[in-house]
């Protein structure tokens, strides 16, 4: 399993773009990258997944460079409802099932 | 559709009891998993499963037990509880295209 690295903590203003950087050095060929987010007392919920490049939906934009060793989750615009946890997870989803690990995330506190 | 489901959402059990959490979802996924949530850790994979009637172990499957029988339900049986088993237990589910949908959590204290 691709280990990942990201900051623990974050503060951001409201209405501010918000970038979080993920580190996964060994990830290999067939995995994607994966973002989570929690909130207190909830379960994770899927925010995006990308491969290469750019992704973008609704809610988030997912960049990944050509090498792949890390990738960068932006959140356009944040409100006081987007902190939370996130969580970036590195797996294989062309094999059936595969083991991921959820690290301990990045705590983002928005900040009126 | 509910999604998935999990229930008792609190619990509060006694050293040497045993009891079982329920996990339910109605999306016809094939994998289905367990996970727990220390207190400001991330989810740490406990057992899994990726169809009726096969399970194996995720990362810290001691002192648990699942079954699967049925496709959409999970349960995760607790044998004899210890004060360490303390945590918040997510199940969730997925397809083989989809990420994962998670239940809203079991929160277990065990004195």
């Amino acid at each position: 399993l691709a280990k990942t690295t990201q900051p623990i903590s974050m503060d951001s203003y409201e209405g501010q773009e918000v970038n979080i950087t993920c580190s996964h050095n060994n990830i290999a060929t067939n995995d994607y990258i994966t973002w989570y987010q929690q909130f207190p007392s909830q379960g994770p919920r899927f925010i995006i997944q990308g491969y290469k490049t750019k992704v973008t939906n609704e809610v988030a934009s997912l960049f990944i460079p050509a090498d792949r060793k890390s990738s960068t989750l932006s959140l356009p615009r944040v409100s006081l409802s987007d902190t939370a946890v996130y969580y970036c997870l590195v797996g294989d989803k062309t094999g059936g099932y595969q083991k991921v690990t959820f690290g301990t995330g990045t705590k983002l506190q928005v900040i009126p | 559709n509910a999604g998935v489901t999990q229930t008792p959402k609190f619990q509060v059990l006694k050293t040497g009891q045993s009891m079982t959490l329920q996990c339910a979802q109605d999306m016809n996924h094939e994998y289905m998993s367990w996970y727990r949530q220390d207190p400001g850790m991330g989810l740490r994979l406990i057992h899994y499963s990726v169809g009726a009637g096969i399970t194996d172990q995720g990362e810290v499957p001691n002192g648990y037990n699942v079954s699967r029988s049925t496709t959409e339900d999970f349960p995760l049986r607790l044998l004899s509880a210890a004060p360490s088993q303390t945590s918040v237990y997510f199940c969730a589910s997925r397809d083989r295209v989809h990420e994962q949908y998670f239940g809203p959590g079991t929160r277990l204290t065990v004195t």
